[in-house]
């Protein structure tokens, strides 16, 4: 079976600290994707990798940045945690290779931040 | 937004069979239907996709409509761990999958 996995299920950071949010997946998938999942307003990508050092924007993008120096992880960070960044966040990954998004997404359980 | 439509919520008795519609009226040829379901605290979890042909497996069926219009995914004998939020989504577009707010699906003893 497919796992992925996040570094902590719950999470209380200060306004203004740095945070390093991980995803790791061990099936060697080339698609890894960050999602946050706000009540009323479903999931929405934030960023999404199709390979090692590569990234792309999803649809909000702002106030976050990723990292994937490795096939298996890849890395989000908030530069300047804000409240508004109170979320859960969700990563997934994909085998890749497919055109279109024509792939299961497998998710991880998901980080719950407390930003105060 | 999203491009399904889905009831806000659905009851179904423990045993019985559980069918979630969804409405797809503009969905395109490359895209495939896929339904994803999320229990409380959790992340989405896979459970079946199809194009235009219905689709089995050990979780559940899929019917699509022969004009691709809609969807329903059938839950043969539906337990008390069923009790989730439904999704059905619509892949191939883009990588990026659009949920929309799901059906809350309560199953009850």
């Amino acid at each position: 079976d497919v796992k992925v996995t996040q570094s902590s299920r719950y999470l209380v950071k200060r306004t203004g600290e740095k945070v390093f949010l991980e995803c790791v997946q061990d099936m060697d998938h080339e698609n890894m994707f960050w999602y946050r999942q706000d009540p009323g307003l479903g999931l929405r990508l934030i960023y999404f990798s199709y390979d090692v050092k590569m990234k792309e924007k999803g649809d909000i993008p702002e106030g976050y940045s990723v990292s994937r120096e490795k096939k298996e992880r890849f890395s989000l960070i908030l530069e300047s945690a804000s409240t508004n960044q109170t979320s859960m966040y969700l990563c997934a990954s994909s085998p890749g290779g497919l055109a279109g998004g024509r792939e299961t997404q497998y998710f991880g359980p998901g980080t719950r931040l407390l930003v105060l | 937004d999203a491009k399904t439509t889905q009831p806000t919520s659905m009851d179904c008795a423990e045993g019985r069979a559980a069918n979630l519609p969804c409405n797809h009226s503009t969905i395109s040829g490359n895209e495939y239907v896929y339904w994803y379901r999320q229990i409380h605290s959790q992340g989405p979890q896979y459970i079946i996709h199809g194009l235009k042909n219905n689709e089995t497996n050990e979780m559940a069926s899929l019917i699509i409509t022969e004009d691709r219009k809609s969807s329903t995914l059938i839950l043969p004998h539906a337990t008390l761990r069923d009790t989730a939020v439904y999704y059905c989504v619509l892949q191939g577009g883009s990588e990026k999958l659009v949920f929309g707010k799901g059906t809350k699906l309560t199953v009850n003893p």
